[in-house]
């Protein structure tokens, strides 16, 4: 069956401009989750959606990001005037029901690289 | 507050020799713990996960880990190494819904993890 998929896979972009990154969810998942890996560093909560609310944003860096999602369906986290510290790769990741100890399933990840 | 310490950010073995790759974690409530596996460009695998019923997980590809409440270590252990383990393994902390409150209700936080290497 398939995966949690995201889009693009690889993204270069100027500093200053905005990036949008696509999570398709696996189909039937109402808990959605998106994480950054920074290299040679463990994942960073970023931000959890329970359908499309989104309970805890806790892990959002700063007000040049946010994410949407459609009902339980694709969700989008958007940076704004990206800078060279948001390089980094994007993973989401989704689950039958959000918290432990419901396995989250990861997509491949967005590798982001702002010039 | 959780937290997860990987203690080693690589550990190299010889194959056919055990791996032990070393997690402490840190929770104010009941944690549920968790070891990923990710390969070189490919996505993140949950290789078991310890959810407070029997202290000693197996998981995939003959790994285990056993939980010491005592020591706050969830370590992972697998007898004999094979070429094809090599990758980067996370711990990883989720405190449990029941007394959790909060929002970090199903927030899981990732040790910096650890790049298993194994020579033939």
């Amino acid at each position: 069956g398939a995966g949690v998929s995201q889009s693009p896979s690889n993204k270069v972009t100027e500093k200053g401009k905005d990036v949008e990154l696509r999570c398709d969810p696996i189909s039937g998942h109402t808990a959605l989750y998106w994480y950054r890996q920074r290299l040679g560093q463990g994942l960073e909560f970023l931000i959890y959606f329970q359908g499309n609310s989104a309970p805890d944003k806790s892990g959002l860096p700063s007000d040049r990001f946010s994410a949407e999602r459609t009902g339980e369906s694709v969700s989008t986290l958007t940076i704004q005037r990206t800078q060279q510290e948001d390089s980094a790769v994007y993973l989401c990741a989704s689950s039958l029901q959000s918290g432990s100890p419901h396995e989250q399933f990861f997509g491949p990840g967005t590798r982001l690289t702002v010039l | 507050a959780q937290s997860v310490t990987q203690l080693d950010s690589h550990v190299s073995v010889s194959e056919g020799t055990p791996v032990l790759l070393r997690c402490n974690y840190s929770s104010s409530y009941s944690p549920s713990l968790f070891w990923y596996v990710q390969h070189p460009n490919k996505g993140l695998q949950l290789l078991l996960k310890y959810t407070s019923a029997a202290t000693l997980v197996k998981g995939i590809n003959g790994f285990e880990a056993e939980f010491k409440k005592s020591e706050t270590s969830f370590h992972l252990t697998k007898p004999s190494a094979h070429m094809s383990d090599a990758a980067e393994y996370f711990c990883v902390v989720s405190v449990s819904p029941f007394g959790a409150g909060g929002t970090s209700y199903g927030k899981l936080t990732f040790g910096q993890g650890t790049i298993l290497t194994v020579h033939p």
